[in-house]
């Protein structure tokens, strides 16, 4: 069975900064995605960045960026110049590449981007 | 294109009664999942469909809950009789098939009281 841990279960910093949120996960696959999702008050989740495990280099869309290290199976997500849009949960997520039973989810880190 | 729609949004019942929440994937999409999310936590895997075939419903109590995907389009899920502790958000997701990234509903928040 996966594991997924988000360490970090909130972190606030002011808009326009950088931060990382760290998810660490543990399998026994060599194949798989990860994923990161938002999910706002609303409630509804949203992709953020997704990653193939057998891809060396690291996923981006616009300001979101991981650094993934599959030997140490670390999977964190960057965000640069943070927007007060960005508040909501992140969850870190891991799927099998073979036979996909669904998504393993962390417990997420609740991120607030301050004024 | 639309996303994944699901109904209702909150739903309030009493223990023992029963319960059904309703389902529609994005068109084209194979695969369904629903998902249980307590509060504070990442969501759980309930079952999984591929068309209209339930191909992983392990971690569905099958003591009171069900679920069906007719036609393998839209599906249902259904808590006969509710308890307290099912008090949580039901998310839906679908996927172009097995594998590929899953897009989620807005979720139904059920409280049983």
């Amino acid at each position: 069975a996966q594991t997924v841990t988000q360490s970090q279960p909130e972190m606030s910093v002011q808009e326009a900064e950088t931060v990382t949120l760290s998810c660490t996960y543990d399998t026994s696959e060599n194949n798989y995605y990860l994923f990161w999702y938002k999910q706002p008050p609303s409630r509804q989740m949203i992709l953020v960045i997704r990653q193939e495990a057998y891809k060396q280099q690291n996923a981006t869309e616009n300001r979101f960026s991981v650094n993934f290290q599959k030997a140490a199976k670390s999977f964190s997500l960057k965000i640069s110049d943070s927007q007060l849009g960005d508040t909501a949960m992140y969850f870190c997520a891991f799927m099998k590449q073979k036979r996909a039973d669904g998504l393993t989810f962390g417990k997420g880190t609740h991120l607030i981007i301050q004024p | 294109e639309a996303g994944v729609v699901q109904s209702p949004r909150y739903k309030i019942i009493e223990k023992k009664q029963p319960v059904a929440f309703w389902c529609n994937p994005i068109s084209g999409h194979n695969t369904l999942y629903w998902y249980l999310q307590n509060l504070g936590q990442g969501p759980e895997l309930l079952i999984r469909y591929e068309n209209e075939e339930a191909v992983d419903d392990s971690q569905l109590p099958k003591d009171r809950f069900s679920a069906e995907r007719l036609k393998g389009v839209d599906s249902t899920l259904k808590i006969q009789p509710a308890e307290l502790g099912d008090s949580a958000v039901y998310l839906c997701a679908s996927s172009l098939e097995t594998g590929n990234t899953q897009y989620f509903g807005p979720g139904t928040r059920l409280t049983v009281l």
